[in-house]
């Protein structure tokens, strides 16, 4: 059974950093990109990063870029999300997501894990 | 900034079909790009309804369905139940944008 287990979260003042960890299991994590998508309260889904199997590829929305960095360890079957310069807007869940090869959907979903941003 | 616009809500009664569309631009859904629909339902995080436009992973019921034309695609759930009441987005990808992966605003079905 495919299991994504997110951790980190927790209350923040603005400007400073959190890291957010997602472990895996169920699945050949090394085979499959991965993506981190974060819902602020009340709000709709917003993507935020995407990651390759190997790391060769990564991608960050624009509201994030310069300020999040993604990254993975497969010998840990864990994807991580270091958040640095948080902003209240930052605010959210943010839930790990696994990359269905065949059409790049987002198959299994982990239970998210809360950022708050206050001072 | 969902550039996928969907309508906020749509409500039926048990047993009616709703259709909740799902329109885009020749940047993301008119490019070619495949259409995906996921449920949240209260509380939860969000599940995989519909991938590739019109398949349903293993074990979602055939009371959904998804197509896709031109620029918009559209899901639809016939036989309406009171499980069914919870959010739904459409998800595709945007070669327009450094963004990759853009979700639809999500649409509130409400079973009456």
């Amino acid at each position: 059974e495919v299991q994504l287990v997110e951790s980190g979260g927790g209350l923040v003042k603005p400007g400073g950093s959190l890291r957010l960890s997602c472990a895996a299991s169920g699945f050949t994590f090394s085979s499959y990109s991965m993506n981190w998508v974060r819902q602020a309260p009340g709000k709709g889904l917003e993507w935020v990063s995407s990651i390759s199997s190997s790391s060769s590829y990564i991608y960050y929305a624009d509201s994030v870029k310069g300020r999040f960095t993604i990254s993975r360890d497969n010998a840990k079957n864990s994807l991580y999300l270091q958040m640095n310069s948080l902003r209240a807007e930052d605010t959210a869940v943010y839930y790990c997501a696994k990359i269905q090869l065949s059409t790049a959907a987002l198959d299994y979903w982990g239970q998210g894990t809360l950022v708050t941003v206050s001072s | 900034q969902s550039v996928l616009t969907q309508p906020p809500s749509v409500s039926g009664a048990p047993g009616q079909r709703v259709t909740i569309s799902c329109t885009g631009s020749s940047s993301n859904i008119g490019a070619g790009y495949d259409v995906h629909w996921y449920q949240q339902l209260p509380g939860t995080a969000p599940k995989l309804l519909i991938y590739g436009n019109s398949n349903r992973p293993s074990g979602v019921p055939d009371r959904f369905s998804g197509s896709k034309s031109g620029t918009s695609a559209s899901l639809a759930i016939s036989g309406l139940q009171a499980e069914d009441e919870a959010d739904y987005y459409c998800q595709s990808y945007d070669s327009s944008l450094s963004g990759f992966y853009v979700f639809g605003t999500g649409t509130k079905v409400t079973v009456l």
